[in-house]
C-alpha cells in the first residue's frame, strides 16, 4: 500500500532560525495536505497543494509540491515559540488520506 | 461555528465490554473518517465514509465497526475492545472535494 514518510521525526530549533521538514510518498499523489497539531490538541488543516511544482506561502511558512508529485516540503523561517507542535503531511491518492509520521518541532527560546 | 464533536473525550473500560464513540459534524460534509493516533505511528485511518450508507475500510479496520445512517453522524463501535486498542481516536470530516479535513477534539481510550 501507499506509504508516506516524513523526515526528520524530531526537529529542535533555536528561536529565530529556519528549518525544513520533508515528506515523501511511495506513489504519485493527486494532492498533498499539511496539518499542524499542537501538544494536547487535534490536527488542524494548514494547506493543500495540487499542482506539480506548486509553491504556496502562509506568512513564515512555505509549502512546496514536487515536480513528480511524490514529495513535498514545509519550510519555516524565523521560528517562533508559537510554531511548537507536530507537522503532518497527508497524501491523497484517491479517497483516503494517508498521513506521514509527522515532524515534532521543539523551539528553544 | 463549524465543528466536529466527539463523545466521550476520555474513556477507561475493560476488555470485552462493547463501547461506542460518537462523532457528529455540523458542516453538511459528505466525507467522514476515523483515525487512531499512537506514539511513533502517526495517524492511521480506521474507516471512512463517502456518504450516507457508504463506508469502507481504512488501513487498520480490524476490531472496529462503523455506521453512517445520517449524514452528520459517524459512530465508531468497538464490539469487544482489547488492550491493543488503547489509543487516541480522532473523527474527521470534509467535503467531497477533500480540501482539508476538520478534526474533532479526540477521544482518549484506555482498555484494561
Amino acid at each position: 500500500g501507499q506509504q508516506v514518510m516524513q523526515i526528520p521525526q524530531y526537529q529542535h530549533v533555536q528561536e529565530g532560525e529556519d528549518f525544513t521538514t520533508y515528506c515523501n510518498s511511495s506513489t504519485t499523489l493527486s494532492n498533498i495536505q499539511w496539518y499542524k497539531q499542537r501538544p494536547g490538541g487535534h490536527p488542524v488543516f494548514l494547506i493543500q497543494l495540487v499542482k506539480s511544482g506548486e509553491v504556496k506561502k502562509q506568512k513564515r511558512l512555505t509549502f512546496q509540491f514536487g515536480e513528480a508529485k511524490k514529495n513535498s516540503s514545509l519550510h519555516i523561517t524565523a521560528t517562533q515559540t508559537t510554531d511548537v507542535g507536530t507537522y503532518f503531511c497527508a497524501g491523497v491518492p484517491g479517497n483516503k488520506l494517508t498521513f506521514g509520521g509527522g515532524t515534532r518541532v521543539l523551539v528553544k527560546p | 461555528e463549524a465543528q466536529v464533536t466527539q463523545n466521550p473525550r476520555y474513556l477507561i473500560t475493560v476488555t470485552g465490554k462493547k463501547l461506542t464513540v460518537t462523532c457528529s459534524q455540523n458542516m453538511n460534509h459528505e466525507y467522514m473518517s476515523w483515525y487512531r493516533q499512537d506514539p511513533g505511528l502517526g495517524l492511521r485511518q480506521i474507516y471512512y465514509s463517502m456518504n450516507v450508507e457508504v463506508t469502507d475500510k481504512g488501513d487498520v479496520p480490524e476490531g472496529y465497526k462503523v455506521s453512517r445512517k445520517e449524514k452528520r453522524n459517524f459512530p465508531l463501535i468497538l464490539e469487544s475492545p482489547s488492550p491493543n486498542q488503547t489509543s487516541l481516536y480522532f473523527c474527521a470530516s470534509s467535503s467531497t472535494s477533500r480540501t482539508g479535513d476538520y478534526f474533532g477534539p479526540g477521544t482518549r481510550l484506555t482498555v484494561t
